[in-house]
């Protein structure tokens, strides 16, 4: 069964700081797509950030980049330059090869401070 | 924003009833999913609609049903409302693909309310 885990609940970071998210995940498919979803309060999840388990270098997209670690099956979300408008719900997400469904985690709430 | 839309965006119902939420997809993309998402919880997975057909389903009973059509917009019903199907409904389209690559954009939500 795939599981994944985010132990943070909740996250605070000062405007201009970087934050780390933390995810864990578990499977035994070697092959599997790792995401990061952003929650705001409206609801709507937006897609961030995408690791295959086969890429050579960690994903980046802008200010978001995913620090992946193979062996330790962690798949953490970093933020650099916080802005306000980074506060929000966020998910990580696996999907496993040959499987239609995403399975999330249970969500890190962050807050960005002024 | 996503190109996926969803309807109602709120609904209240009371148990027993029965429910249709509307989804429809992102240009270009065949393949639409559902979830659910309780409060201060991640989205469950419901199913998948590929090419009209169900393709793949969750750990829902089978009073969660679900339509796709050929512009690949979809519905999800659900039969004999319970208390506990009070939740966010999520819709989500992605274009299918081989590997592991193929990234789901999710619309609004409904926010369903069961009394």
């Amino acid at each position: 069964a795939q599981k994944i885990t985010q132990t943070q609940p909740g996250m605070f970071v000062q405007e201009k700081e970087a934050v780390t998210l933390d995810c864990t995940y578990d499977t035994s498919d070697p092959s599997y797509g790792l995401f990061w979803y952003k929650q705001p309060s409206s609801g709507e999840m937006i897609f961030l950030i995408y690791q295959g388990s086969y890429d050579q270098q960690n994903a980046t997209e802008g200010r978001y980049s995913l620090n992946f670690q193979k062996a330790r099956k962690s798949a953490n979300l970093v933020i650099s330059a916080s802005q306000l408008g980074d506060s929000a719900m966020y998910f990580c997400a696996m999907r496993p090869p040959g499987s239609n469904q995403f399975y999330f985690g249970t969500g890190t709430s962050l807050t960005v401070i002024p | 924003e996503t190109g996926v839309t969803q309807s109602p965006t709120h609904l209240i119902k009371t148990r027993g009833q029965q429910v249709t939420l509307r989804c429809s997809s992102q240009s270009g993309h065949n393949t639409v999913s559902w979830y659910q998402q309780a409060l201060g919880q991640g989205p469950q997975f419901i199913f998948q609609y590929y090419r009209e057909e169900e393709n793949g389903r969750g750990n829902f009973p089978p009073r969660f049903s679900g339509l796709q059509f050929p512009n690949y917009s979809s519905e999800l019903n659900v039969n004999a409302l319970e208390l506990d199907d009070s939740a966010l409904y999520l819709c989500a389209s992605s274009l299918r693909s081989s590997g592991g690559k193929e990234t789901q954009y999710f619309g609004p939500g409904t926010r369903l309310l069961v009394l």
